[in-house]
């Protein structure tokens, strides 16, 4: 595609759900990123892939937070048991190969409101 | 902990004049980039402008450009002949490739540009 494409764009669960929130990357693109931004924050790291391989996962807040990216394309982050804390718009991104001063692209997002 | 600090939650500015964004950073790295990106309500974050830390020319693209002082750890951006488009919220970033998380971008808290006819 165009662009790096994020459904659902707006997600409500009920404390205590399971959700899967999905990103497409630009075609191509070897390196994919997802990160959580709260409210009048700044976006944090979660997780990165290259290809398939999750390298890093360090920024992860807890094990109820779950990423793959079983064919080094589309990409799914499942948060289990979800808490209140977990509301934040959740923010996708790849690169075309994972250098470190390479550009990304974001995608527009999921917002998450855990109720 | 390595941090990045931008002091000013809002700023405004009228059309056609220039502001200037701050940034601080705090690292012991020698090697790292640095970045500035914009981010519209659409919530899709879009690169302004990159700068490599062992460069010692501030980078420029068109209206935009930076002044990076190493020493200082500062790394601020101006927007020239400021456009009604501009407005949206930045975010000053690092990536450190050495360190252990060296894919992360490391991202401030924000300010939120008004431009104002």
């Amino acid at each position: 595609g165009a662009g790096v494409s994020q459904s659902p764009r707006y997600k409500v669960a009920k404390r205590g759900q399971d959700v899967a929130l999905r990103c497409d990357p630009i075609s191509g693109h070897v390196s994919l990123f997802w990160y959580q931004q709260a409210l009048g924050q700044g976006p944090e790291f979660l997780t990165y892939f290259q290809n398939e391989a999750q390298l890093d996962k360090s920024g992860l807040p807890s094990d109820r937070f779950f990423a793959e990216r079983p064919e080094g394309s589309v990409s799914t982050l499942k948060i289990q048991r979800t808490q209140q804390e977990d509301s934040a718009v959740y923010l996708c991104a790849s690169s075309f190969a994972g250098a470190t001063n390479e550009k990304l692209f974001f995608g527009s997002g999921t917002q998450l409101s855990v109720l | 902990a390595q941090t990045v600090t931008q002091s000013q939650p809002e700023m405004s500015v009228q059309e056609a004049e220039t502001v200037t964004l701050s940034c601080t950073y705090d690292t012991s790295e020698s090697d790292y980039y640095l970045f500035w990106y914009k981010q519209p309500p659409s919530r899709q974050m879009i690169l302004v402008i990159r700068q490599e830390a062992y460069k010692q020319q501030n980078a420029t693209e068109n209206r935009f450009s930076v002044n990076f002082q190493k020493a200082a750890k500062s790394f601020s951006l101006k927007i020239s002949d400021s456009q009604l488009g501009d407005a949206a919220m930045y975010f000053c970033a690092y990536r450190i490739p050495n360190s252990n998380s060296g894919y992360a971008l490391n991202f401030g808290k924000g300010t939120s540009l008004l431009v104002t006819p």
